[in-house]
């Protein structure tokens, strides 16, 4: 069975400073894994996703991730921090079995920014 | 935007009443799903639909069927509502049908009260 652990539910920043977010995942095979966004009221947006290739993933908003098979774990990162990216953080682990995609989710990181 | 609508945003019910909730989406994807999300879970998947009158439980299916009769829509019926079915719940569909590479988007949610 997978599993996603983000240790973290709540973060502070500063506008400007530098964010790193957490997940560790387990899974037996590779992992398909992901990051979504989701501001107050609204739906899950994806910022990134992971499947295979180059493990310093890009995505939207200025956002990366670097997967590490050696360590499980699929972090999160933005080098300047917006007042616009406080929200919560959401991250996912995929697997396809039989063709059921099943993601499991983490229990979110709640970011606060400050000026 | 993947083209998801849920109906409706917003819903009070009263316990024992049974409720529906609609999930349209515009982009004809085969898979469909419904999660809950509660503070300290995550997303929870409740059920999921892999075609037209295709349909499979997810892990908090209890209390809660679904139906899809057309690719478009997936209803979400709380047979007789309680007060542990208070959450919000997001539909998603599912690009693609390979599983390698598919990603799930999510709609608005709906945030549901059971009284």
């Amino acid at each position: 069975a997978q599993s996603v652990t983000q240790p973290d539910i709540h973060i502070t920043v500063s506008e400007g400073a530098s964010l790193e977010l957490r997940c560790n995942y387990s899974y037996g095979a590779t992992p398909y894994l992901f990051w979504y966004v989701q501001s107050p009221g609204q739906g899950l947006q994806l910022l990134l996703k992971y499947f295979s290739g180059d493990t310093l993933v890009q995505g939207i908003k200025g956002f990366e991730a670097e997967f590490k098979r050696s360590q499980s774990s699929f972090n999160l990162r933005k080098p300047s921090v917006h007042w616009s990216d406080a929200a919560e953080y959401f991250c996912a682990v995929g697997a396809v079995s039989g063709g059921y995609q099943k993601v499991t989710f983490g229990i979110g990181t709640k970011l606060q920014v400050i000026p | 935007d993947a083209g998801i609508t849920q109906s409706p945003r917003h819903k009070v019910t009263e316990t024992g009443t049974p409720v529906t909730l609609r999930c349209h989406q515009t982009e004809n994807h085969r898979y469909m799903y419904w999660y809950r999300q509660d503070p300290g879970h995550g997303l929870r998947l409740i059920h999921y639909s892999y075609g037209v009158k295709d349909t499979d439980k997810g892990e908090v299916s209890d209390g809660y069927s679904v139906s899809r009769s057309k690719t478009e829509d997936f209803l979400l019926t709380l047979e007789s509502a309680t007060s542990s079915q208070t959450s919000v719940y997001f539909c998603a569909i599912r690009t693609g049908t390979s599983g390698t590479t598919d990603t799930q988007y999510f709609g608005p949610g709906t945030r549901l009260t059971v009284l």
